[in-house]
Protein backbone atom coordinates (compact mmCIF):
# COMPACT_ATOMS: atom_id res chain seq x y z
CA UNK A 1 0.00 0.00 0.00
CA UNK A 2 1.44 3.35 -0.77
CA UNK A 3 1.69 5.68 2.36
CA UNK A 4 1.22 9.45 2.69
CA UNK A 5 3.01 11.52 4.96
CA UNK A 6 1.87 15.04 5.26
CA UNK A 7 3.74 17.99 7.41
CA UNK A 8 3.77 20.13 9.27
CA UNK A 9 0.82 19.01 11.47
CA UNK A 10 -0.10 22.71 12.43
CA UNK A 11 1.14 25.47 11.17
CA UNK A 12 0.75 29.01 12.62
CA UNK A 13 0.39 31.78 9.78
CA UNK A 14 -0.88 35.71 9.04
CA UNK A 15 -3.27 36.65 6.80
CA UNK A 16 -0.85 37.68 3.62
CA UNK A 17 1.70 35.20 4.40
CA UNK A 18 2.76 32.84 1.82
CA UNK A 19 2.27 29.24 3.04
CA UNK A 20 3.53 25.55 1.95
CA UNK A 21 1.92 22.45 3.18
CA UNK A 22 4.13 18.52 2.36
CA UNK A 23 3.00 15.55 1.59
CA UNK A 24 5.33 12.49 0.59
CA UNK A 25 4.42 9.31 -1.02
CA UNK A 26 6.06 6.21 -0.42
CA UNK A 27 6.52 5.24 -4.00
CA UNK A 28 5.55 6.67 -7.10
CA UNK A 29 1.62 8.19 -7.66
CA UNK A 30 2.38 8.86 -11.36
CA UNK A 31 0.78 12.30 -10.60
CA UNK A 32 -2.38 11.20 -9.26
CA UNK A 33 -2.90 13.25 -6.31
CA UNK A 34 -5.56 15.67 -4.90
CA UNK A 35 -5.63 18.76 -2.19
CA UNK A 36 -8.86 19.04 -0.14
CA UNK A 37 -9.80 21.87 2.15
CA UNK A 38 -11.81 21.21 5.51
CA UNK A 39 -13.76 23.62 7.44
CA UNK A 40 -14.57 22.67 10.71
CA UNK A 41 -18.21 20.70 11.02
CA UNK A 42 -18.25 20.39 7.02
CA UNK A 43 -17.43 17.92 4.37
CA UNK A 44 -14.21 18.14 2.44
CA UNK A 45 -13.80 20.43 -0.87
CA UNK A 46 -11.53 19.37 -3.80
CA UNK A 47 -8.94 21.96 -4.10
CA UNK A 48 -6.56 20.51 -6.84
CA UNK A 49 -6.23 17.58 -8.49
CA UNK A 50 -3.23 15.62 -10.55
CA UNK A 51 -1.07 17.74 -8.55
CA UNK A 52 -1.70 20.88 -10.29
CA UNK A 53 -5.10 21.78 -11.65
CA UNK A 54 -6.98 23.79 -10.46
CA UNK A 55 -10.43 22.90 -9.37
CA UNK A 56 -12.85 25.10 -11.22
CA UNK A 57 -14.24 28.25 -9.06
CA UNK A 58 -10.90 27.50 -6.59
CA UNK A 59 -9.16 30.85 -6.11
CA UNK A 60 -5.92 31.42 -8.17
CA UNK A 61 -3.86 31.69 -4.96
CA UNK A 62 -3.65 28.13 -4.45
CA UNK A 63 -1.22 26.06 -6.19
CA UNK A 64 -0.01 22.78 -6.14
CA UNK A 65 3.80 21.30 -7.61
CA UNK A 66 5.65 17.63 -7.57
CA UNK A 67 9.17 16.77 -6.93
CA UNK A 68 9.23 13.23 -7.65
CA UNK A 69 7.12 11.50 -4.96
CA UNK A 70 7.15 15.09 -3.30
CA UNK A 71 4.34 17.01 -3.52
CA UNK A 72 3.50 20.63 -2.13
CA UNK A 73 0.02 23.03 -1.72
CA UNK A 74 1.19 26.35 -1.69
CA UNK A 75 -1.36 29.47 -1.30
CA UNK A 76 0.57 32.36 -2.27
CA UNK A 77 -1.23 34.92 0.10
CA UNK A 78 -3.48 33.75 3.24
CA UNK A 79 -6.63 34.70 3.10
CA UNK A 80 -8.92 34.96 6.41
CA UNK A 81 -11.13 32.13 4.57
CA UNK A 82 -8.18 30.24 4.42
CA UNK A 83 -7.75 29.01 8.00
CA UNK A 84 -9.18 25.23 7.82
CA UNK A 85 -7.33 21.73 7.41
CA UNK A 86 -5.60 20.46 4.08
CA UNK A 87 -5.49 16.90 3.45
CA UNK A 88 -3.59 15.37 0.32
CA UNK A 89 -4.80 12.15 -1.16
CA UNK A 90 -2.91 9.86 -3.58
CA UNK A 91 -5.79 8.17 -5.73
CA UNK A 92 -3.03 5.91 -8.04
CA UNK A 93 -3.96 2.81 -6.58
CA UNK A 94 -6.48 1.56 -3.91
CA UNK A 95 -6.31 1.47 -1.00
CA UNK A 96 -6.68 5.27 -1.64
CA UNK A 97 -5.11 7.30 1.10
CA UNK A 98 -5.08 10.49 2.95
CA UNK A 99 -2.62 12.23 4.50
CA UNK A 100 -2.64 13.16 7.92
CA UNK A 101 -4.00 16.54 7.53
CA UNK A 102 -2.47 20.18 8.26
CA UNK A 103 -4.12 22.58 10.23
CA UNK A 104 -3.63 25.79 9.34
CA UNK A 105 -4.25 28.29 12.12
CA UNK A 106 -3.98 31.78 13.00
CA UNK A 107 -0.90 34.04 14.75
CA UNK B 1 -24.87 19.58 -10.54
CA UNK B 2 -24.70 16.33 -8.31
CA UNK B 3 -25.38 16.12 -5.02
CA UNK B 4 -25.04 13.16 -2.62
CA UNK B 5 -27.04 13.17 0.35
CA UNK B 6 -26.46 10.38 3.36
CA UNK B 7 -28.69 8.91 5.52
CA UNK B 8 -29.21 6.74 8.61
CA UNK B 9 -29.50 5.62 11.73
CA UNK B 10 -27.41 8.43 14.10
CA UNK B 11 -26.84 5.54 16.99
CA UNK B 12 -25.85 1.80 16.60
CA UNK B 13 -25.77 -0.67 19.22
CA UNK B 14 -22.16 -2.37 19.61
CA UNK B 15 -21.56 -5.95 17.61
CA UNK B 16 -24.67 -4.81 15.56
CA UNK B 17 -24.53 -3.35 11.86
CA UNK B 18 -23.82 -0.57 10.82
CA UNK B 19 -25.99 0.69 7.54
CA UNK B 20 -25.82 3.65 5.40
CA UNK B 21 -27.64 5.28 2.49
CA UNK B 22 -26.15 7.73 0.18
CA UNK B 23 -28.63 9.30 -2.30
CA UNK B 24 -27.67 10.70 -5.85
CA UNK B 25 -29.23 13.57 -7.87
CA UNK B 26 -28.05 15.33 -10.75
CA UNK B 27 -25.58 12.24 -11.64
CA UNK B 28 -26.24 8.28 -12.29
CA UNK B 29 -24.46 5.85 -10.30
CA UNK B 30 -23.93 3.94 -13.40
CA UNK B 31 -22.18 6.47 -14.84
CA UNK B 32 -18.74 4.46 -16.46
CA UNK B 33 -16.13 7.25 -15.21
CA UNK B 34 -17.26 7.96 -11.83
CA UNK B 35 -16.03 5.40 -8.43
CA UNK B 36 -18.49 6.44 -5.63
CA UNK B 37 -17.18 6.30 -2.21
CA UNK B 38 -17.31 5.99 1.20
CA UNK B 39 -15.00 8.00 3.71
CA UNK B 40 -14.87 8.22 7.49
CA UNK B 41 -13.51 10.66 9.98
CA UNK B 42 -13.53 9.71 13.92
CA UNK B 43 -14.37 12.89 16.20
CA UNK B 44 -11.25 14.86 16.00
CA UNK B 45 -9.26 12.94 13.57
CA UNK B 46 -7.87 12.17 9.83
CA UNK B 47 -10.03 11.39 6.70
CA UNK B 48 -9.58 7.26 6.05
CA UNK B 49 -11.18 6.04 3.14
CA UNK B 50 -13.21 3.03 3.31
CA UNK B 51 -14.07 1.55 -0.15
CA UNK B 52 -15.37 2.26 -4.04
CA UNK B 53 -17.13 1.22 -6.26
CA UNK B 54 -17.07 1.50 -9.94
CA UNK B 55 -19.66 2.74 -11.59
CA UNK B 56 -19.20 1.21 -15.28
CA UNK B 57 -21.66 -1.64 -14.24
CA UNK B 58 -18.35 -4.28 -13.81
CA UNK B 59 -18.99 -4.39 -9.90
CA UNK B 60 -15.45 -3.42 -9.42
CA UNK B 61 -15.48 -2.80 -5.86
CA UNK B 62 -12.51 -1.52 -3.78
CA UNK B 63 -11.98 -1.51 0.01
CA UNK B 64 -9.68 -0.61 2.80
CA UNK B 65 -7.65 -3.23 4.13
CA UNK B 66 -8.16 -2.76 7.41
CA UNK B 67 -12.28 -2.61 6.96
CA UNK B 68 -12.18 -5.13 4.58
CA UNK B 69 -13.82 -7.86 6.64
CA UNK B 70 -16.59 -6.16 8.04
CA UNK B 71 -17.71 -3.49 4.99
CA UNK B 72 -19.67 -3.83 2.25
CA UNK B 73 -20.59 -1.40 -0.42
CA UNK B 74 -23.26 -1.91 -3.05
CA UNK B 75 -25.93 -0.14 -5.41
CA UNK B 76 -29.15 0.42 -6.11
CA UNK B 77 -29.50 2.04 -9.43
CA UNK B 78 -33.23 1.89 -9.58
CA UNK B 79 -33.33 4.20 -6.90
CA UNK B 80 -29.66 6.36 -7.77
CA UNK B 81 -28.28 5.25 -4.50
CA UNK B 82 -25.26 3.21 -2.91
CA UNK B 83 -24.85 1.96 0.32
CA UNK B 84 -22.36 0.82 3.39
CA UNK B 85 -22.99 -2.09 5.93
CA UNK B 86 -20.39 -2.09 8.02
CA UNK B 87 -20.58 -5.45 10.34
CA UNK B 88 -20.06 -6.47 14.12
CA UNK B 89 -19.28 -2.40 14.80
CA UNK B 90 -17.46 -1.33 18.06
CA UNK B 91 -16.87 1.90 19.92
CA UNK B 92 -14.05 3.31 17.30
CA UNK B 93 -16.43 2.84 14.12
CA UNK B 94 -18.02 6.21 15.79
CA UNK B 95 -17.04 8.65 13.16
CA UNK B 96 -18.92 11.03 10.35
CA UNK B 97 -19.47 8.82 7.33
CA UNK B 98 -19.40 11.32 4.01
CA UNK B 99 -20.09 9.96 0.68
CA UNK B 100 -18.39 11.21 -2.71
CA UNK B 101 -18.21 11.07 -5.96
CA UNK B 102 -15.04 10.42 -7.83
CA UNK B 103 -14.27 11.47 -11.60
CA UNK B 104 -12.02 9.24 -12.87
CA UNK B 105 -8.58 10.99 -12.85
CA UNK B 106 -9.95 14.21 -11.16
CA UNK B 107 -10.32 13.44 -7.15
CA UNK B 108 -13.51 13.45 -4.98
CA UNK B 109 -15.60 16.29 -6.23
CA UNK B 110 -18.75 16.10 -4.79
CA UNK B 111 -19.16 15.20 -0.91
CA UNK B 112 -22.36 14.55 0.83
CA UNK B 113 -22.89 16.64 4.39
CA UNK B 114 -21.89 13.85 6.06
CA UNK B 115 -23.28 12.05 8.81
CA UNK B 116 -22.35 11.03 12.39
CA UNK B 117 -23.04 7.86 13.40
CA UNK B 118 -21.83 6.67 17.20
CA UNK B 119 -21.61 3.40 18.89
CA UNK B 120 -22.85 3.07 21.92
CA UNK B 121 -25.12 0.53 24.30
Amino acid sequence: DIQMTQSPSTLTASVGDRVTITCRASQSINNWLAWYQQKPGKAPKLLIYKVSSLESGVPSRFSGSESGTEFTLTISSLQPDDFATYYCQQYNSFPWMFGQGTKVEIK
Amino acid sequence: QVQLQESGPGLVKPSETLSLTCTVSGGSVTSGDHYWSWIWQPPGKGLEWVGSFFGDGSGRTYYSPSLKSRVTISADASKNQFSLKVTSVTASDTAVYYCARHVYGHGLDSWGQGTLVTVSS
